[in-house]
């Protein structure tokens, strides 16, 4: 199996701020990741595909960039509807794999 | 607007059966990839099984092979999970997700997600 490692597992950050979550994988999965937003409670909702491509009606603000094993997800003028865990997948081979999460406060 | 609902979650004793059920609606399900991807409480997120749009192909994790069945009714736009031989770690909220279409190509990553159903194996 694709063992994804997400980086860091918990981030604080103030609002207006710009802050990035990792995500490696233990074999390069050609681009084949998406991540998704989780707020407390409720289901995942995907914010991007193919690693870089934005699902429709997120805000521009999510980015995301990468390639091989190394991808990252990128939160610009952060805003207090950001707070949520996030997680990466990878959709390269099956069985798909998800990160361990991260999980973004206000600070 | 897409519409997953999923049904069937309860508490169920190790070992016995439970089958849960997810109307699609909002969309041309008969099109779509559909899957289960399940979370255990406070913990990560699990893909489960997939089923392709027409149910003549199926894939699973390797811990519920032989234990869990995906299908589908496309008349009823309708996601099955028929779950055997229920064990402690199998306790998680259950997932209805559609995989990602472009009108001519497949994706495997969870385009549309459903509010969940809990399911607990628990004597």
């Amino acid at each position: 199996d694709i063992q994804m490692t997400q980086s860091p597992a918990s981030l604080s950050a103030s609002l207006g701020e710009t802050v990035t979550i990792e995500c490696r994988a233990s074999e390069d999965i050609y681009n084949g990741l998406a991540w998704y937003q989780q707020k407390p409670g409720k289901s995942p909702q995907l914010l991007i595909y193919n690693a870089n491509s934005l699902h429709t009606g997120v805000p521009s603000r999510f980015s995301g960039s990468g390639s091989g094993t190394q991808y990252s997800l990128k939160i610009n003028s952060l805003q207090s509807e950001d707070v949520a865990s996030y997680f990466c997948q990878q959709y390269y081979d099956y069985p798909f794999t998800f990160g361990s999460g991260t999980k973004l406060e206000i600070k | 607007e897409v519409q997953l609902v999923e049904s069937g979650g309860g508490l169920v004793q190790p070992g016995r059966s439970l089958k849960l059920s997810c109307a699609a609606s909002g969309f041309t399900f008969s099109d779509y990839y559909m899957a289960w991807v399940r979370q255990a409480p406070t913990k990560g997120l699990e893909w489960v099984a997939s089923i392709s749009y027409d149910g003549g192909s199926t894939y699973y994790r390797d811990s519920v092979k032989g234990r869990f069945t995906i299908s589908r009714d496309n008349a009823k736009s309708s996601l099955y999970l028929q779950m055997d031989s229920l064990r402690s770690e199998d306790t998680a909220t259950y997932y209805c997700t559609t995989e990602g279409y472009d009108g001519t190509y497949y994706y495997n990553w969870f385009a549309y997600w459903g509010q969940g159903t809990l399911v607990t194996v628990s004597s």
